[in-house]
């Protein structure tokens, strides 16, 4: 099982709020993502980091920012919330190698209202 | 046109069945092909991986890639109801350091006793 660990669950919040959704993992991967993920469709990179004060935007126009400041925490963070950030937020990390592989964690299912 | 095409089903079969997943892609820069599996309210986990062309099998499991189509299949043998779940396609262009896997929109599977 991925030691990769998504808080929260699932969040409920109001519109114009700032909101952190955290994301932790224990095996030391270089590498971490944020995909967005709606019902029937692709999961969409958002942002993705390679490295410590490292992180790029993805291929999905987001208004959400990250940081990497440790190696083991990827957090992303809403300014102003929007109903049209409604979705699924997943976490993944993966550590440079042959056979690379991303696991992911449980994900954070966001609803704006 | 979209990188990664998928059909998003749902496909259901009965249990014992020889199940066939296919994505299609567009970019020949792809390397690395995978099948991640994602239950309900679950983080993708990943299946199979493949580098390059060619055919890999485990246990029920047998993943192929055709480069030159730009196809890749999953074929899952003697089906069982837990196997119910999305399976998503994934490519990369690298499995090392620019590492960024690309997601297919997932085909949801049933597999009924």
């Amino acid at each position: 099982e991925a030691d990769i660990y998504q808080t929260p669950r699932y969040l409920v919040i109001g519109t114009g709020k700032k909101i952190t959704l955290e994301c932790s993992q224990t095996m030391g991967h270089d590498k971490m993502y944020w995909y967005q993920q709606d019902p029937g469709m692709e999961l969409h990179l958002i942002h993705y980091s390679y490295g410590v004060n490292s992180t790029e935007k993805g291929d999905l126009s987001s208004e959400s920012t990250v940081s990497r400041i440790r190696t083991e925490h990827f957090p992303l963070t809403l300014e102003s919330a929007r109903p049209s950030h409604t979705s699924q937020y997943l976490c993944a990390s993966a550590v440079t190698g042959m056979n690379t592989e991303a696991f992911f964690g449980q994900g954070t299912r966001l609803t704006v209202v | 046109q979209k990188e990664v095409e998928q059909d998003p089903g749902p496909l259901s079969v009965p249990e014992g069945a020889i199940v066939s997943l296919n994505c299609t892609y567009s970019n020949s820069a792809f390397q690395y092909f995978m099948w991640y599996r994602q239950y309900s309210r679950k983080g993708p986990e990943l299946l199979m991986y493949t580098y390059s062309s060619g055919n890999k099998e485990d246990g029920r499991f047998t993943a192929q890639v055709d480069k030159s189509s730009k196809y890749i299949s999953l074929f899952i043998r003697d089906s069982q109801p837990s196997d119910s779940a999305t399976y998503l396609c994934a490519m990369s262009p690298s499995s090392g350091g620019s590492y960024i896997p690309t997601f297919g929109r997932g085909t949801s599977l049933i597999v009924h006793p």
